[in-house]
Parts: C-alpha cells; sequence; structure tokens
C-alpha cells in the first residue's frame, strides 16, 4: 500500500528565507506525486504535481519540487519565502489508473516578518 | 468560471441523526470526489464519482454514502451520526476521472457533531 511522510509538523521561516518541505513516499512503482497549499478555512489548492519525465517540477507561486527515486522523496521549495505563503502544506501519491490517493499529515508553514 | 461550492458550510447535528451534503462542481466537470479532513486522521479518501457511477471508494464504514446526478453536482450522506464524524468534509471536481486530472477543491463543510 502506497504511504506518505511529512515529517515536519511544523516549520517556521522568516519572510525572505528559503523554503524547503519535505516528503517521503511509499509505493512500489513510479507514483504521481502531488503538493497542495490550505489557507485556514479554504479548500486545497495544487501547487505541482509529478506524473514522468524531468524531476525537477516548477508549480504556481514560485514553488518547485524535485523528485528523487533514489531517495523516494518529493521535497517542495522556494527561494524566497513571502508572508503569505504561510499556510498546510500537504503531500500526497497517487497510483496510476483508479486515483485513490494518500495524504501526508500536512506541514504548517510559519512566517515570521 | 465559478469555483467547486458546498452547501451548507457549517452544520451542528446529534448523535444517531443523519446528514446530507452538498457539492457543486465547476462547470464541465464530471467527475467529483469526497475527502475528510480531521485532526487525528488527517486527509482520507472517501470516494470518486464519474458520470454517475462511483468508481473508487475509500476505507469508510457503510453508514458513508454518496451520489452523482446527471448534472455532475453530488450529494454524501452519513447515517447515525457518532462523535468521531465530526471533521471538514472536502469536496473536489476534475475534468474526468483518474489521477492524471487536476482536482479543484471547495472550501467544505465543517459537520460537528454534539
Amino acid at each position: 500500500a502506497q504511504s506518505v511522510t511529512q515529517p515536519d509538523i511544523h516549520i517556521t521561516v522568516s519572510e525572505g528565507a528559503s523554503l524547503e518541505l519535505r516528503c517521503n513516499y511509499s509505493y512500489g512503482a513510479t507514483p504521481y506525486l502531488f503538493w497542495y497549499v490550505q489557507s485556514p478555512g479554504q479548500g486545497l489548492q495544487l501547487l505541482l504535481k509529478y506524473f514522468s519525465g524531468d524531476t525537477l517540477v516548477q508549480g504556481i507561486k514560485g514553488f518547485e519540487a524535485e523528485f528523487k527515486r533514489s531517495q523516494s522523496s518529493f521535497n517542495l521549495r522556494k527561494p524566497s519565502v513571502h508572508w503569505s505563503d504561510a499556510a498546510e502544506y500537504f503531500c500526497a501519491v497517487g497510483a496510476g489508473g483508479s486515483y485513490i490517493p494518500t495524504f501526508g499529515r500536512g506541514t504548517s508553514l510559519i512566517v515570521h516578518p | 468560471k465559478a469555483g467547486v461550492t458546498q452547501t451548507p458550510r457549517y452544520l451542528i447535528k446529534t448523535r444517531g441523526q443523519q446528514v446530507t451534503l452538498s457539492c457543486s462542481p465547476i462547470s464541465g466537470h464530471r467527475s467529483v470526489s469526497w475527502y475528510q479532513q480531521t485532526p487525528g486522521q488527517g486527509l482520507q479518501f472517501l470516494f470518486e464519482y464519474f458520470s454517475e457511477t462511483q468508481r473508487n471508494k475509500g476505507n469508510f464504514p457503510g453508514r458513508f454514502s454518496g451520489r452523482q446526478f446527471s448534472n455532475s453536482r453530488s450529494e454524501m450522506n452519513v447515517s447515525t451520526l457518532e462523535l468521531g464524524d465530526s471533521a471538514l468534509y472536502l469536496c473536489a471536481s476534475s475534468l474526468g476521472a483518474g489521477v492524471g486530472n487536476e482536482q479543484f477543491f471547495g472550501p467544505g463543510t465543517r459537520l460537528t457533531v454534539l
């Protein structure tokens, strides 16, 4: 069965600093990988996704993620964080064919001015 | 284009009651998925509907059910409510079914069971 681990429950960064959120997955074949963001009182918004091809994926809002098969990781990065990036971030893995996604427990990002 | 809408946004019920939540997908989207989000269990997949057919179902008891109408609108029903059913219920729509289709989420319905 597929699983996703987000080791960091909370991360605090200063505005303008770089950011990396970690995600490790467990799945036998090449997975479909996603990063979502959830602001308070709102649903999830897709930041980026990886299905195949180039292992460095660009997303919206200046985010990128890199798929590393050898490390079973799909870490999310942003070079310079803005206060509006404060939110909950979820990594998810889906299997090919039928779509039953598994989500990580989320990482709460706090941005200090 | 209007986003995914969910009604009601907030709901308070008592144990043993039943509840029906509604989701209107983005116009043209034919797939609707439902998720339960709780602090303890995180985000869990409930079911996915495409063209009025349930394609996939998560690991939830039979008290949780859903359906999709010909206009793609979807409802989910929870019968015999338990305290543990208190959660944010999220609906997501996509053009097609399956993992290759981007899902767009609604703001959710916050259900509180007393």
